[in-house]
């Protein structure tokens, strides 16, 4: 397997513009997440799919944010309209299961700068 | 809130230092707590997976040891080396399923 795959790895957008975020799981991956990385806050967990539904979203910042995972291989985050604060790293992670018995693999990050 | 907390937030050795970095996370609704190194312009890769009060974990010059009931966990880099330096975290899974990280310890090794 390839490994968790993200797209783009570098985003430059102007500010109120529409910016989305894909990504591909490791295949039979039954959990994803999506981090942003800040440097006050690390990574921040901003919403997390088990078998492809959302389970918790209380990270999600604001109603601009929004993550779907239309199926087992695809999820993408969305943030509309676009703010120069959005600017940072985004990571895809997927975990083969809950409960913390294997870890989670990450892909290469999405730079995101809004301008 | 779940918070994971590590400690110290940054620290500088030289070649050949031991030293440790903590990783303290609520001890209620413990399922597990990871240990992972990234390094820069790169994507965090696992260390250990720590499920067990008691667990003691070791790859090469690198362990981990975990207490669960008073909620911390302890990582060791015995005789450290240049390319030890990357950013060490930890991530806790919660009883609700939810994987949280620490801000991670930030260790230089100074040749």
């Amino acid at each position: 397997d390839a490994g968790v795959i993200q797209s783009p790895r570098h985003e430059v957008t102007e500010m109120g513009q529409e910016v989305t975020l894909r990504c591909k799981p490791i295949s039979g991956h039954d959990y994803l997440f999506w981090y942003r990385q800040t440097m006050m806050r690390g990574l921040e967990l901003l919403i997390y799919f088990n078998n492809n539904v959302p389970i918790d979203d209380s990270g999600m910042p604001e109603d601009r944010f929004s993550a779907k995972m239309p199926n087992a291989s695809f999820s993408t985050l969305k943030i509309q309209p676009s703010e120069p604060r959005d600017s940072a790293v985004y990571f895809c992670a997927s975990s083969l299961e809950g409960g913390g018995g294997t870890e989670a693999f990450f892909g290469q990050g999405t730079r995101l700068t809004v301008v | 809130i779940l918070n994971v907390e590590q400690s110290p937030q940054s620290l500088h050795v030289q070649e050949g230092d031991s030293t440790n970095f903590t990783c303290s996370f609520p001890s209620s609704n413990f399922y597990a707590l990871h240990w992972y190194r990234w390094e820069t312009a790169k994507s965090p890769e696992a260390l250990f997976v720590m499920t067990l009060n008691g667990d003691e974990k070791k790859k090469g010059r690198i362990s981990a040891t975990l207490n669960t009931k008073e909620g911390y966990s302890y990582l060791y880099i015995k005789g450290s080396q240049p390319e030890d330096s990357a950013t060490y975290l930890c991530a806790f899974w919660a009883g609700t399923y939810k994987y949280i990280f620490g801000t991670g310890t930030r260790l230089k090794v100074l040749a």
